[in-house]
């Protein structure tokens, strides 16, 4: 496997359920991220990690948790969602934190769907 | 709170035509990054630009950052289908990108 990959592609959950997304980079980056793209907002970041610590959470709700065991995989644990959680989510990595000459590469996405 | 807004939201034009895709905001940034998003992936990066008046070009694709960093630009000259993709623009900052609304462009055969 090469690049930034995520796991499951799709998920359809219940507003009851936990379940966790996954990501993994093979490109040796030091800083990894999740975002959320709904249809009708802008990408937004929700957390991002440098080497293994948490460095940005942009006041996303406690029903989202993060953990990044290693440089290069990160979960998204996910408990009692809402419906309007439903969109895509977006991993990213970086060779270091951002900064002018940072380029993030992105995996495929979760696509979410919460009944 | 930073906000990026792009424009057009939506455009459909014909092979050939040349277009303008704008990225406005109120804050200066350090540097904008434009990303092209196609369905089933995450956004691909296309240019950085980070000097004020900086204009950088990528075959048909010409990009360009304001004299003052709070706006950029891209030219795409005689489009073509597989230019067809959600264009982003991205603002950046410490420890954070702010991404744009996005322009979905779609290039007819």
């Amino acid at each position: 496997e090469t690049g930034v990959t995520q796991t499951p592609r799709h998920l359809v959950m219940g507003m009851t359920n936990k379940k966790s997304l996954k990501c993994e980079q093979h490109l040796g980056h030091n800083a990894m991220y999740w975002y959320k793209q709904s249809a009708k907002k802008p990408l937004e970041l929700m957390f991002v990690y440098s080497l293994e610590e948490r460095v940005e959470n942009n006041s996303v709700p406690s029903r989202f948790s993060p953990e990044c065991p290693n440089s290069s995989h990160l979960f998204l644990h996910l408990h009692t969602l809402q419906p309007e959680d439903s969109a895509l989510y977006l991993c990213a990595s970086s060779h270091k934190t951002p900064s002018s000459y940072n380029e993030q590469f992105f995996g495929p996405g979760t696509r979410l769907t919460v009944l | 709170t930073q906000l990026l807004e792009q424009s057009p939201q939506f455009l459909s034009i014909q092979e050939g035509e040349n277009l303008t895709v704008y990225c406005n905001s109120s804050s200066v940034f350090s540097s904008l990054q434009w990303y092209r998003q196609e369905p089933g992936e995450g956004p691909v990066l296309l240019v950085t630009v980070v000097t004020g008046g900086e204009v950088k070009k990528l075959k048909r694709l010409t990009f360009q950052f304001g004299d003052a960093r709070k706006d950029s630009s891209l030219h795409i000259t005689a489009a073509q289908p597989g230019d067809t993709g959600l264009y982003l623009c991205a603002g950046v900052g410490t420890y954070k990108y702010i991404f744009g609304t996005g322009t979905r462009l779609k290039v007819l055969a």
